[in-house]
């Protein structure tokens, strides 16, 4: 079974600009995540979908950052613009439903590793 | 607001060094306990999870265990090969499945 797919790994940008990462879930997957992991700290969330529906965008910094998961399946993350503080490793994950006790293991991608200069 | 504290930071042992790491938790209205190694480069890969106090799980050289306050990961005759991050998160009934993660204890096994 394929797993939880991102892309690109790597991206250098300059502050001020724009950058988007995409995500395509587990087949099958209900629930999509994305985090943001700052070096040396774990995983912050920052928006959740329950198929095309945001169920949890309270951590989202709203102003900058914008998501969306048209059609229930992949997802797009948008920083826009970019602050030095943004550098981190966007993971997405995605779990089979999020509202279900037996169902909701979240399984994680490798993630985009962002820098901003 | 959910807190999860991880210990120690940092766990350098000697490859057959039993050890434990800790995660202590504050949260109101536990739905369950992950844990997740992370490989440098890599995402988080999913080990357990702990829904009552007393539970116990097991996978190969890895035991975790739960109470009201705190997890345990427990490491019997680590090999060089379990040398990675080790992450706890909470999860809580009134906040979805949102993760609330702890910063991690990075283990390192010598051979």
């Amino acid at each position: 079974e394929a797993g939880v797919a991102q892309s690109p790994r790597y991206k250098i940008i300059e502050k001020r600009q724009s950058v988007a990462f995409w995500c395509n879930p587990i087949s099958g997957h209900a629930t999509l995540y994305w985090y943001q992991q700052i070096l040396g700290q774990g995983p912050k969330l920052l928006i959740q979908f329950q198929n095309n529906g945001v169920v949890d965008d309270s951590q989202l910094p709203k102003d900058r950052f914008s998501a969306e998961r048209l059609k229930g399946v992949d997802s797009t993350l948008k920083i826009q613009p970019a602050k030095l503080e943004d550098s981190a490793v966007y993971l997405c994950a995605s779990s089979l439903d999020g509202g279900s006790l037996a169902k909701n293991i979240q399984y994680f991608g490798a993630g985009t590793r962002l820098s901003v200069l | 607001e959910d807190q999860v504290t991880q210990s120690p930071e940092a766990l350098r042992l000697q490859e057959g060094e039993s050890s434990s790491l800790n995660c202590s938790y504050t949260v109101s209205g536990l739905r369950g306990l992950f844990w997740y190694r992370q490989d440098p480069g890599k995402g988080p890969e999913f080990l357990f999870t702990l829904y009552s106090a007393g539970e116990e799980k097991e996978k190969e050289r890895l035991k975790a265990t739960l109470t009201k306050k705190e997890s345990f990961l427990h490491i019997t005759a680590p090999k060089p090969e379990d040398s990675a991050t080790y992450l706890c998160a909470v999860e809580r009934w009134t906040s979805g499945s949102r993760l609330t993660f702890g910063e991690g204890t990075q283990l390192t096994v010598n051979p």
